[in-house]
């Protein structure tokens, strides 16, 4: 069955300074992976995705993403945080399903930013 | 083009009431998807529709939960009897049709359901 791992339940950094979310997941086939960012009380916003091709992926806000088969992981990245980036950020693995796919998601990791 | 919308935001039940959730996908869309975040947890897949037909509800408590998505107006997330447990914040996501699995699902702003 498909999973996701996020290990890191809550991170505290500095503004200004870099940060790196983990993500570990677990898929039979080649996976599509998603971040995606949940401010408070609000839904959810994509911040990038990987399908195929160049393991770097580029999102929006400044954010990117690293896909390692060999580690089974997809860590989103970003080199300088700002206070607006504090909030919620999810890991998720598409599986497949007639044409479409339901998102598994992680446990999140809550981005706290400190000024 | 409006994104999804679910009403009502905020909904407050007592135990034994039915709860109705209202999902409107964005324009164009005819995939829809349910996910229940339940407190402290991530999302959790409860189930997948196209118009007029379940595709996939193995997210589904067995009971007291159904889905719709006529063919006119929007899917329905249907709680009967509730129980505190179902308390928790309830998304709707859609995406376009025929995307091969691809697209991207845009989430609804959610429905925050309380059970007294």
């Amino acid at each position: 069955a498909q999973s996701v791992t996020q290990p890191d339940i809550h991170i505290t950094v500095s503004e200004g300074a870099s940060l790196e979310l983990r993500c570990n997941y677990s898929y039979g086939a080649t996976p599509y992976l998603f971040w995606y960012v949940q401010s408070p009380g609000q839904g959810l916003q994509l911040l990038l995705k990987y399908f195929s091709g160049d393991t770097l992926v580029q999102g929006i806000k400044g954010f990117e993403a690293e896909f390692k088969r060999s580690q089974s992981s997809f860590n989103l990245r970003k080199p300088s945080v700002h206070w607006s980036d504090a909030a919620e950020y999810f890991c998720a693995v598409g599986a497949r399903i007639q044409g479409a796919q339901k998102l598994v998601f992680g446990q999140g990791t809550r981005l706290t930013i400190n000024p | 083009n409006a994104g999804v919308m679910q009403n009502p935001r905020h909904l407050v039940r007592r135990r034994g009431q039915e709860a109705r959730l209202r999902c409107s996908p964005m324009k164009g869309h005819s995939h829809v998807y349910w996910y229940r975040q339940l407190p402290e947890e991530g999302l959790k897949f409860m189930v997948y529709l196209q118009k007029e037909n379940i595709i996939d509800e193995s997210g589904m408590p067995k009971e007291r939960f159904s889905a719709e998505f006529p063919k006119e107006g929007p899917s329905i997330l249907r709680i009967q009897q509730v129980v505190r447990g179902d308390s928790a914040a309830y998304f709707c996501a859609s995406s376009p049709p025929m995307g091969g699995g691809r697209d991207e699902q845009f989430f609804g702003p959610g429905t925050r359901l309380t059970v007294l």
